[in-house]
Formats: structure tokens, sequence, C-alpha cells
């Protein structure tokens, strides 16, 4: 049983701060990796992809994959108000796999 | 710019009756996949089907069926509807597969309540 693991919070940040976000996952073969974001009663939006170790950025958001340890994680540095949401981690097993498997995600409260 | 588009968005089934979440992407992947949502239980396949005319399981099937229609159209149906079934189902598409990272679009979700 493939599993991918997330604290479910709430996270709560301060405005301006840098929240930082945690998944990890069972699945040594996991190739690829994505972080997607769902307001409450919307559909999930991919928001980061990753499939090398290290880091990724994109504006404000970053991405880190540590292979070796199972981990990905995400940064959003500057929280904003509209950034509450909950953070969704997926995972792919590789090549010939056409399922993700979620994580049960993580709510982010960024405090104004 | 439709995307992924699903319907009905809302609905209320009493306990064995049957209904077909329709599901229709106007962007030309040829994956389409259908998730369920519960709380606490996060995003679970139901089925996925991996290019027109194939279809397989995914983590949570039973009690459920697909058809894959056309490479559009991905519908999903409730042959006899349990109250284990309420939930929200998202529909998804994908260009090839979720490898190596071709982004997985969702429709806007269809809340299904099962009285």
């Amino acid at each position: 049983q493939k599993e991918v693991e997330q604290n479910s919070g709430p996270l709560s940040v301060p405005e301006g701060a840098i929240a930082s976000l945690n998944c990890t996952y069972s699945d040594r073969v996991s190739q690829s990796f994505f972080w997607y974001r769902q307001y409450s009663g919307k559909s999930p939006e991919l928001i980061m992809s990753i499939y090398s170790n290290g880091d990724k950025e994109d504006g404000r958001f970053t991405a880190q994959l540590n292979k070796a340890s199972q981990y990905v994680s995400l940064l959003i540095r500057d929280s904003q108000p509209s950034d509450s949401a909950t953070y969704l981690c997926a995972v792919n097993s590789g090549a010939g796999s056409y399922q993700l498997t979620f994580g049960k995600g993580t709510k982010l409260s960024v405090i104004p | 710019n439709a995307g992924v588009t699903q319907t009905p968005k809302f609905q209320v089934l009493k306990t064995g009756q049957s209904m077909t979440l329709q599901c229709a992407q106007d962007m030309n992947h040829n994956s389409m996949y259908w998730y369920r949502q519960d709380p606490g239980m996060g995003l679970r396949l139901i089925y996925y089907s991996a290019s027109e005319g194939t279809t397989d399981k995914g983590e949570v099937p039973n009690g459920y069926n697909v058809s894959r229609l056309n490479k559009r159209e991905f519908s999903l149906r409730l042959e006899s509807a349990a109250p284990s079934q309420t939930s929200v189902y998202f529909c998804a598409s994908s260009e090839v597969s979720a490898w190596p990272g071709n982004t997985i679009y969702f429709g806007e979700g269809s809340w299904l309540t099962v009285v």
C-alpha cells in the first residue's frame, strides 16, 4: 500500500512569514511529486511539480525533494491571507503508473 | 476555456437509486480519472482510463462502473447507491498520464448525497 503522509494541521502563520509544509512517502520508486492547493469547496489546482532532488522555485513557492529520505516539502514565502487553503501532496510511482497517490492535506491559515 | 466539465454539480439520491456522473474535457487529453474526496480520507482514485477504449480500477472501485465513451467523455455510474457513497466526486484529465509529470486538471466537483 503506497502511502503519502502529511500533517493535517491546521498550520497557522502570520502574514508575511514563511509557511513550511511537509510530506513523506512510502514508495521508494516514486518518480514525480506534486503540490496542489485546494480552497474550501473548490477543486485542487496544481501549484508545483518536482522530479529531481533539490529545490525548485516558482515565485513565492519553493518545492524541496529528498528522495533518499523520501521527503518532499513546500515553502511559501511572504505568506498572504489568500494562501489560506488546504495543500495536497501527490506522488506518482513512475513509468507505467497512471495513478497519483494523494496525502490527506495540510490546512494552512495565514493570519493578517 | 471549459477544461474539465462535470455534471451534475449537486445531487441527492435515495439508497438503491442509480445515477451517472458525466465528465467531458476539451483539452484533447488521453487520460481521464474519477476521484472521490471524503473528510479525513483525502482524494482516492476510483477508476481511470489511460486512453480511449481502456479503463482500469483504482483504489476504491467497488460499487462503481465507468465508461470511456470517446476521447472527450468519461462517465461514472452508481448502480445502486449507498450512504457510504456520499462524497465529492472529481473528474480529472491529463495529457498522457501523471508521468513524467503531465499536469492533472480537475473538474469543479460533484457533490453527491445518498440518503
